[in-house]
């Protein structure tokens, strides 16, 4: 059982920065496991935020970014909004095994 | 402008069966890989079901293996989910993604909720 763990919660002051981290219980987690990052406000559907570990989609603000940290997925946030406050999901994919896990999520809250 | 609007949830007793759909619209729905993704209620989010482009490759999370079964009509632009033999567990707002590839997944629906009680 593949096991994909995010800090349960985190407070940023607005304006500060945050990282969030994805650690993998099979090990380091590298740019093979395509790291994806997810936001969700309540009462909606999960956005897109980072694919593959860095890329950003169209939509994504330039004040997120992912990376590999200390053998973890990473999203950080860099000039935090109040409007960034959301629970965020990593989801790693497992090519191996072929199949995807989430990790459990983590709520930000800005304050 | 794409979109994904799911349907078919609804109340069902456990060990029956409902089928959901998700019909797809601003693109090229045969060009890309979907995914089935769940939300209990109150909980996280939990990877359901995933199948190629094409329909030839089809995956499943453990927890539905044997009890699921995710599908496609290309010519209809349609996802499916069959759901089988439901559990209390199975309840959850079920959603469908696009992903290109297998793991840039980009666009979700709302979601459908799946009740599941006697």
């Amino acid at each position: 059982q593949t096991v994909v763990t995010q800090e349960p919660s985190l407070t940023v002051s607005p304006g500060g920065t945050v990282t969030l981290t994805c650690a993998s219980s099979t090990g380091a987690v590298t740019s093979g496991y395509y790291p994806n990052w997810f936001q969700q406000k309540p009462g909606q559907a999960p956005r897109a935020l980072i694919y593959s570990t860095s890329n950003k989609h169209s939509w994504t603000p330039a004040r997120f970014s992912g990376s590999l940290l200390g053998g973890k997925a990473a999203l950080t946030l860099s000039g935090v909004q109040p409007e960034d406050e959301a629970e965020y999901y990593c989801l790693l994919y497992y090519g191996g095994a072929q199949h995807w896990v989430f990790g459990g999520g983590t709520k930000l809250t800005v304050l | 402008e794409v979109q994904l609007v799911e349907s078919g949830g609804g109340l069902v007793q456990p060990g029956g069966s409902l089928r959901l759909s998700c019909a797809a619209s601003g693109f090229t729905f045969s060009s890309y890989a979907m995914h089935w993704v769940r939300q209990a209620p109150g909980k996280g989010l939990e990877y359901v079901s995933a199948i190629s482009s094409n329909g030839g490759s089809t995956y499943y999370a453990n927890s539905v293996k044997g009890r699921f079964t995710i599908s496609r009509d290309n010519s209809k632009n349609t996802l499916y989910l069959q759901m089988g033999s439901l559990r209390a567990e199975d309840m959850a707002v079920y959603y469908c993604a696009r992903a290109s590839g297998w793991s840039r997944i980009d666009y979700w629906g709302q979601g459908t909720l799946v009740t599941v009680s006697s």
